[in-house]
């Protein structure tokens, strides 16, 4: 089944404890992204990647990174996690061309740091 | 820069009512323009989409237009059930710059 898997599903960590979160797909699509979903914001987009070892910025970068080593992962790394990073992440694949470009998302990951 | 407007939520309407969640859209050239709906609990998923100027995109019974002279793409739905509550987005994509712009979503939800 084509899919997109994101782990863990849920996490409370505490201010400043590194984490990962990790994100992969089976569909061999080389654009990946990561984007966090708040209450009256909707989805912002944090990272994005077109292919393997190149990343981008989307909107709201700050305090997070990425790296793309293979083309089916896309982790997202919050060195030092603060509260104002509590939210719901969604890690999302697509092929790219003409007539693509349709997001895969996965089930979405539910961050809470205390 | 590009951005997604769309209508307010919450909305709540009764089963078989008639549906339409406004979506406005800033951006240059043609953008690919897509509906995503959020049922609770799970990731976004594609409902429809459209690639350019007058195409009409349309899955499940509902429908949405592109409409490049007033950049609009509301969602249309003749008969809603309890079975379309969910959370509704309005996105864009832009082959340059390679990024997805999403609206802050809207809320529906259908009562018996």
């Amino acid at each position: 089944e084509a899919q997109v898997t994101q782990n863990p599903r849920y996490l409370i960590t505490v201010t400043g404890k590194k984490l990962t979160v990790t994100c992969s797909q089976n569909m061999n699509h080389e654009y990946m992204s990561w984007y966090r979903q708040d209450p009256g914001l909707g989805l912002r987009q944090i990272y994005y990647s077109m292919n393997v070892e190149v990343t981008d910025k989307g909107d709201v970068p700050e305090g997070y990174k990425v790296s793309r080593k293979e083309k089916r992962n896309f982790p997202l790394i919050l060195e030092s996690p603060s509260p104002n990073q509590t939210s719901l992440y969604f890690c999302a694949s697509s092929s790219i061309g003409p007539g693509a470009n349709v997001l895969t998302f996965g089930a979405g990951s539910r961050l809470t740091v205390l | 820069g590009n951005s997604v407007t769309q209508m307010e939520g919450p909305v709540t309407l009764s089963e078989e009512a008639f549906l339409t969640i406004n979506c406005t859209y800033t951006a240059t050239g043609y953008p690919s323009l897509f509906w995503y709906v959020q049922y609770p609990g799970e990731g976004l998923q594609l409902l429809l989409k459209a690639t350019k100027a007058d195409d009409k995109g349309s899955n499940k019974g509902f429908e949405a237009t592109y409409r490049k002279e007033t950049t609009s793409f509301h969602l249309e739905k003749g008969s809603v059930q309890v079975s379309d509550s969910a959370v509704y987005f309005c996105a864009l994509f832009k082959n340059t710059g390679n990024q997805f712009y999403f609206g802050t979503g809207t809320s529906l939800t259908v009562i018996p």
